[in-house]
């Protein structure tokens, strides 16, 4: 079973709001991931951690704000969005095949709507 | 020039018939390939890692060429339910734990 859990699968927030996104995997994957994905594009990454650890930021802006508080879990906080960070984000995570693969599994998004 | 490139399609095909995309990357040293595909609003799944020696699962054959840098997706007997976007994916060899995604190759599949 390769299942990664995202909550909430929709969110609409105002500009001046906090939430968070959650990412939850319990197939002891090493690694996690955030991507952002608009309508027609290809994922872009935002943020990896491996080992619970911070490995790779693509210079997302600080108002995203990811915390990996154990290695089954995986938070996105939103803080003081603008309307054009409205898009699907995907929660990833990803392991070593036999073949010595990384393979790279998706959760099912949140669609965020920014007002 | 992009580091992963596909053709945006749509690729517009009947029942039965079969479809191959082209995927080319800039990289030389890009050491993983794969296949994710992606419905509508839903998230990317992966369809077939790519191997050195090409390989197939059912209907579905992969291959690669390192010597000039393309992969390709071969779908025989195309089904309804392959419409769909078609995500090639390397992995560069120096950043692991980075995949890069070409645009997608949209795929309409009609009665």
């Amino acid at each position: 079973d390769t299942e990664v859990t995202q909550t909430p699968k929709h969110l609409v927030m105002g500009m001046t709001n906090k939430k968070s996104l959650k990412c939850e995997q319990h197939m002891g994957h090493r690694a996690m991931y955030w991507y952002k994905q608009k309508a027609k594009k290809p994922p872009e990454l935002m943020f990896v951690y491996s080992y619970e650890k911070l490995s790779i930021n693509e210079s997302v802006p600080s108002r995203f704000s990811p915390e990996c508080p154990n290695s089954s879990l995986l938070n996105l906080h939103l803080h003081a969005l603008q309307p054009e960070d409205s898009a699907l984000y995907l929660c990833a995570s990803s392991s070593w095949d036999g073949r010595g693969l990384d393979i790279q599994y998706f959760g099912a998004g949140t669609r965020l709507s920014v007002l | 020039r992009k580091e992963v490139e596909q053709d945006p399609g749509p690729f517009n095909v009947p029942e039965g018939a079969t479809v191959a995309f082209n995927c080319t990357y800039s990289n030389s040293a890009s050491q993983s390939f794969f296949w994710y595909r992606q419905d509508c609003r839903k998230e990317p799944k992966l369809l077939m890692s790519v191997y050195s020696s090409g390989n197939e699962d059912g209907r579905f054959t992969a291959q690669l060429n390192r010597a000039s840098q393309y992969i390709s997706l071969l779908i025989r007997d195309s089904k309804l339910s392959d419409s769909a976007t078609y995500l090639c994916v390397v992995n560069l060899s120096n950043v692991t734990d980075k995949l890069i995604f070409g645009t997608g190759t949209r795929l309409q599949v009609f009665p």
